[in-house]
């Protein structure tokens, strides 16, 4: 079973679009992020999700969306898609929060913005 | 600010040579550090995490880290390495609000 899941693995779509990145965990982990890679492969946190809580916020636009149905799944939206938007997104989860907690990631989305 | 820095952005080794892969850290108290690997079209995987205590922390897949607090620095290491090593590699650091904050990665490229 894979402990971290994202959906889909690859993603092109047009500018302007709207679309969503689904995450799911299956180890019982209480905290959620966001995570996004650059071309450069430079890794940076997006949102952290606690409980169904959010918990950090960095500086995204707002087009940037997460959602928490619960503390097993985030989901991120994006809207009106930009060309600066093409990277690759990273679910991972954490037992708790503090920041001595291992991570484990999905296998990332890899969006393309046309 | 919390800070990591990766000096060296891509390293090729013979397969079965030594590896050392360079880490510095800026952070104000004592701080998390971690290493994470990532194969291609993967996501990240722990090999190995400081908290406190010995300075020296042993990981996965034979790699270890030592933490120097007078160098600010988490150098990640292994002795002999596999073709199957290849790969990105993070250093990373917990920081007090919570996130972890990564370095911009060392790609290792293993000659056969």
């Amino acid at each position: 079973d894979t402990a971290v899941s994202q959906t889909p693995k690859y993603l092109v779509t047009q500018m302007g679009n709207d679309k969503s990145i689904k995450c799911e965990q299956n180890l019982g982990h209480d905290t959620m992020y966001w995570y996004k890679q650059d071309s450069k492969k430079f890794l940076k946190i997006m949102f952290s999700y606690n409980n169904k809580e959010l918990i950090i916020n960095e500086t995204v636009p707002n087009r940037f969306s997460p959602k928490s149905p619960d503390k097993a799944h985030l989901n991120l939206h994006i809207n009106s898609l930009e060309l600066g938007d093409s990277a690759v997104y990273f679910c991972a989860s954490s037992q708790r929060l503090p920041t001595n907690e291992k991570l484990f990631f999905g296998s990332g989305t890899q969006l393309s913005v046309l | 600010a919390q800070s990591v820095t990766q000096p060296d952005i891509h390293i090729t080794v013979s397969e079965g040579a030594s590896l050392e892969l360079r880490c510095n850290y800026s952070y104000g108290a004592t701080p998390y550090l971690f290493w994470y690997v990532q194969s291609p079209g993967q996501g990240l995987q722990l090999l190995l995490k400081y908290f406190s205590g010995d300075t020296l922390v042993q990981g996965i897949k034979g790699f270890e880290a030592e933490f120097k607090r007078s160098q600010s620095s988490f150098n990640l290491r292994k002795p002999s390495v596999h073709w199957s090593d290849a790969a990105e590699y993070f250093c990373a650091v917990g920081s007090n609000t919570g996130k972890l904050i990564f370095g911009q990665g060392t790609t290792l490229q293993v000659k056969p």
